[in-house]
C-alpha cells in the first residue's frame, strides 16, 4: 500500500457520460498530480495541485477538469467522453522535502 | 521542452544476468531529478531509484543503480541478478527545477527462466 488512495479502481462508462475520479494522497502530502496512461499516448501529465490551489496544467483536455478540497483529497472529472478517454489515470502525491512522487494503484477507465 | 527518451520497447535478460535499461534525456535546467518507476502486470507504479542532477556518485538502491553521465544527459538503469519478479515496464522520468515529472515511453522487460 502506497498512502495514495484512488477510487474506484474499475470504471465502465457509455460515450457522452460524465464521471469522477477521486484520490487521497498521503497523509501530509500537499502536492497531487493527475496523469493518464493510455497505449498510445503513454504517460501523460494532465494537472497539478498544491495545496487547493492549481500549481501546472499539462495535456488536460478542456473537458476535463479537477480540484483539490480542503481535506486535501482531490477529484478529476472527465466529461463528454469519447471512446479514446479509455485509459489508466493515475493519481500521485509529493511531500514538501521528497523528490518523488508516489503513485495510486490507478482507475481504469473504459469508455463503450 | 523535456524530453525523455527510452530506445528500447523491449528487453530480454536470463535469470540471474544484470541488464541494462536505456535513458537519454534533454533538459535546459541545471537542477533536476531523474527516477526510474516499475510497472508490473498488476498495474501500479513503484518508485525505484532518484538521482539528482548535482550528486556526484550514482545512485543505488539494492539490486539498482543508476549509471548518471551528466554530459551525455544519460541515466540508465542497471539491474543486477535478475529475477523472475523483474518481468515489468520500466519507466525513466525526470523532474527539472521543481516542475512537474515527464515520463519516457517505458521499455518492457522480460526475464527468462
Amino acid at each position: 500500500d502506497s498512502g495514495v488512495t484512488q477510487t474506484p479502481k474499475h470504471l465502465i462508462t457509455a460515450t457522452g457520460q460524465r464521471v469522477t475520479l477521486r484520490c487521497s494522497p498521503r497523509s501530509g502530502d500537499l502536492s497531487v498530480y493527475w496523469y493518464q496512461q493510455s497505449l498510445d499516448q503513454g504517460l501523460q501529465f494532465l494537472i497539478q495541485y498544491y495545496n487547493g490551489e492549481e500549481r501546472a496544467k499539462g495535456n488536460i483536455l478542456e473537458r476535463f477538469s479537477a480540484q483539490q478540497f480542503p481535506d486535501l483529497h482531490s477529484e478529476l472529472n472527465l466529461s463528454s467522453l469519447e471512446l479514446g478517454d479509455s485509459a489508466l489515470y493515475f493519481c500521485a502525491s509529493r511531500g514538501t522535502h521528497n523528490y518523488g512522487y508516489t503513485f495510486g494503484s490507478g482507475t481504469r477507465l473504459t469508455v463503450v | 521542452a523535456q524530453k525523455i527518451t527510452q530506445t528500447q520497447p523491449g528487453m530480454f535478460v536470463q535469470e540471474k544476468e544484470a541488464v541494462t535499461l536505456d535513458c537519454t534525456y534533454d533538459t535546459s535546467d541545471q537542477s533536476y531529478g531523474l527516477f526510474w518507476y516499475k510497472q508490473p502486470s498488476s498495474g501500479e507504479m513503484i518508485f525505484l531509484i532518484y538521482q539528482g542532477s548535482y550528486d556526484e556518485q550514482n545512485a543505488t538502491e539494492g539490486r539498482y543503480s543508476l549509471n548518471f553521465q551528466k554530459a551525455r544527459k544519460s541515466a540508465n538503469l542497471v539491474i543486477s541478478a535478475s529475477q523472475l519478479g523483474d518481468s515489468a515496464m520500466y519507466f525513466c522520468a525526470m523532474r527539472p527545477n521543481n516542475n512537474d515529472m515527464r515520463f519516457g515511453a517505458g521499455t518492457r522487460l522480460t526475464v527468462k527462466p
